[in-house]
């Protein structure tokens, strides 16, 4: 089972900036937090990925909480393309980190 | 450089059947993974190789599903007696190596329906 809990959709206005939270109460000292999103009809596309620091780069930002029981990742003006399902995973450090899906927010960014 | 890719695409075929689902990795990734996805879920994990050898297969749902990497690029997902239930999304993923900070890279997917 999934260990982040998300809301199913969010709206946000094209150029504005888009805040999805994420939900993993029970994440523990090992297990970074990963966002991945899916455009329809293609495959999942990372985003960004942290464990306890704040992350940006090209695409996005990602806010951690101090306790680390919550993210949100921030896309700064969001655009039409970035309508798409975004999911939110953690993963342990280690080999073969699978990656265990939930069923993600569908973000739609309107004109 | 060329991502992931998959094929076929797309595959229609009859409950019972055999079917054959190949990826291409990344070229020189050693870490290969195979996802489905049904009608409105996240992908779900199947299997993950790193080189020839299948680390974890703890996600295969039964004795119907097998895959291989023989030479540690190219892999095959095998779905013996098909059923309608494995009607899906077949995603296949690489990395470079397998560590968890590695980025996944996925395929566009082969969407498999069972009559």
């Amino acid at each position: 089972d999934a260990k982040t809990t998300q809301p199913p959709s969010m709206d946000c206005a094209e150029g504005r900036a888009a805040n999805l939270p994420c939900n993993h109460s029970t994440i523990s000292g090992n297990e970074y937090v990963y966002w991945y999103r899916q455009i329809h009809s293609q495959g999942p596309q990372y985003i960004i990925h942290g464990l306890k620091n704040n992350e940006t780069n090209e695409m996005a930002s990602l806010i951690i909480t101090e306790d680390r029981k919550s993210s949100t990742l921030i896309l700064p003006h969001a655009t039409l393309r970035d309508t798409a399902v975004y999911y939110c995973i953690v993963s342990p450090r280690g080999y073969g980190n699978k990656l265990v899906f939930g069923a993600g927010t569908i973000l739609r960014v309107k004109s | 450089g060329a991502g992931v890719s998959q094929t076929p695409s797309n595959k229609v075929t009859e409950k019972g059947k055999y079917v054959e689902l190949r990826c291409d990795p990344i070229s020189g990734h050693t870490a290969l993974y195979w996802y489905r996805q049904s009608l409105g879920q996240g992908p779900e994990f199947l299997i993950y190789f790193q080189g020839t050898g299948a680390a974890d297969d703890s996600g295969l749902p039964n004795d119907r599903f097998f895959a291989v990497r023989p030479e540690g690029s190219v892999s095959t997902l095998k779905i013996q007696r098909t059923e309608r239930g494995d009607s899906a999304v077949y995603l296949c993923a690489s990395s470079p190596s397998g560590q968890a900070t590695d980025t996944q890279y996925f395929g566009p997917g082969t969407r498999l329906t069972v009559l």
